[in-house]
This record gives C-alpha cells, sequence and structure tokens, in this order.
C-alpha cells in the first residue's frame, strides 16, 4: 500500500464551483500534514497545513481525519489560477521525511 | 525573509556524465535541507536529507550523492549519470517547523 493515496483526476470544474480533495495516508503514526500546490513544471508551494481541528484559509479549508487517516481540501468559489496539481503531504514518524502524493489534478474553466 | 536558489535551472547531460546540482539557502541558519527528484508522472521522492554540516542520510540507494560543505549550502552530484536519473530535481528547506519551502528546481534530461 502506498503511503499516501490520492486519486489523480482530473478534476474539470467551472468558476465557481466547489471542489474537494480526498486523500489517504497509512502510517497511523504520522505527525504532520499539508497540501501543497504545484504549477506546470513548477516547484511545490505550500498552500496550507493541517491541522486536527481542521483550518481554513481564505476560500480553501482543510480537515483531517486521524481515525480514518484520511485529509481533505475543499476550495469554494473556484478561480482560474486554481487551475494545479494539488499535493497532499504526510509528515512519517521520522520527523524529517515529506511522503507526497502523486497529486491531483485540477483545470478550472470559464 | 528566506530565499532558495538552484542552479542550473536545466541541464542536458549525456549518459556516463558527471553531475554536480547546487542549492544554497539565504536568511536563515542551520537549515535541514533536502533532495528531492520528481521523474515524469510520478511522484516526489526524497533522495537525500542533511541537518547539518558534514551530516547526509540516504533515503534511496542510487548513483547519485549529496554533499553538505557548508550551513546553508547542499549539493547533489553523480560521477556517472544514468537515463534513469532524468528527472526534476528539488531543493527544500525547513528549520523550526516541519513545513519546507522548495527551491525552483533543475530540470535534468539524461541523453
Amino acid at each position: 500500500r502506498k503511503e499516501v493515496e490520492q486519486d489523480p483526476g482530473p478534476f474539470n470544474v467551472p468558476e465557481g464551483a466547489t471542489v474537494a480533495f480526498n486523500c489517504t495516508y497509512s502510517n497511523s503514526a504520522s505527525q504532520s500534514f499539508f497540501w501543497y500546490r504545484q504549477d506546470c513544471r513548477k516547484e511545490p508551494k505550500l498552500l496550507m497545513s493541517v491541522y486536527s481541528s481542521g483550518n481554513e484559509d481564505g476560500r480553501f479549508t482543510a480537515q483531517l481525519n486521524r481515525a480514518s487517516q484520511y485529509i481533505s481540501l475543499l476550495i469554494r468559489d473556484s478561480k482560474l489560477s486554481d487551475s494545479a496539481t494539488y499535493l497532499c503531504v504526510v509528515m512519517g514518524g521520522s520527523g524529517y521525511a515529506l511522503n507526497f502524493g502523486k497529486g491531483t489534478s485540477l483545470l478550472v474553466t470559464p | 525573509s528566506q530565499t532558495i536558489h538552484q542552479w542550473p535551472a536545466t541541464l542536458v547531460q549525456p549518459v556516463g556524465s558527471p553531475l554536480s546540482l547546487e542549492c544554497t539557502v539565504e536568511g536563515t541558519s542551520n537549515p535541514n535541507l533536502y533532495w528531492y527528484r520528481q521523474a515524469a508522472g510520478r511522484g516526489l521522492q526524497l533522495l537525500f536529507y542533511s541537518v547539518g554540516i558534514g551530516q547526509i542520510s540516504s533515503e534511496v540507494p542510487q548513483n547519485l550523492s549529496a554533499s553538505r560543505p557548508q550551513d546553508r549550502q547542499f549539493i547533489l552530484s553523480s560521477k556517472k549519470l544514468l537515463l534513469s536519473d532524468s528527472g526534476f530535481y528539488l531543493c527544500a528547506w525547513t528549520r523550526t517547523s516541519y513545513e519546507q519551502y522548495f527551491g525552483p528546481g533543475t530540470r535534468l534530461t539524461v541523453t
């Protein structure tokens, strides 16, 4: 079983739509969780950390379910500029290595 | 503020040639440094990480090596490149949190 699994998509949504991405992880000892955004042929950029209580940053909401080992990202009121690949990232028990999912591709259309 | 630099941005090298990629971080001291590779259609794979000068941990056995000659400098090397070494090489740093920040990357094509 892969450490971090994501639906690769692509998710094609119209502007203004709400879209949700899910991610599961296999290591129950994982301590930290993140969502990164990667544009085509660019480096990943940190979108947000994911806290146990859930957290929101503008149009973005992240949730963590430790019991189910499941992380989600909700994007409201999608913009064209949200088109990118979203990477689910989990810090392993070692405290050093980040385990990356392969990413979910989002395309927001006019 | 902290910035991370990588060079070169792109590189085309023949099989069997050596490789040296450099990463430097500005605006912080004693960062943890990381080398990742992203092959076409695949996720990011951690290659090496370093918690201090001269301290290197390897995650994946292969023909690559890493060195950290200075606090904010991290170098990825190979004596003889393989076709399978092609990919997008990313350096990242972190300081007091687990959030990692990536450099702009080097796109390597081995021909």
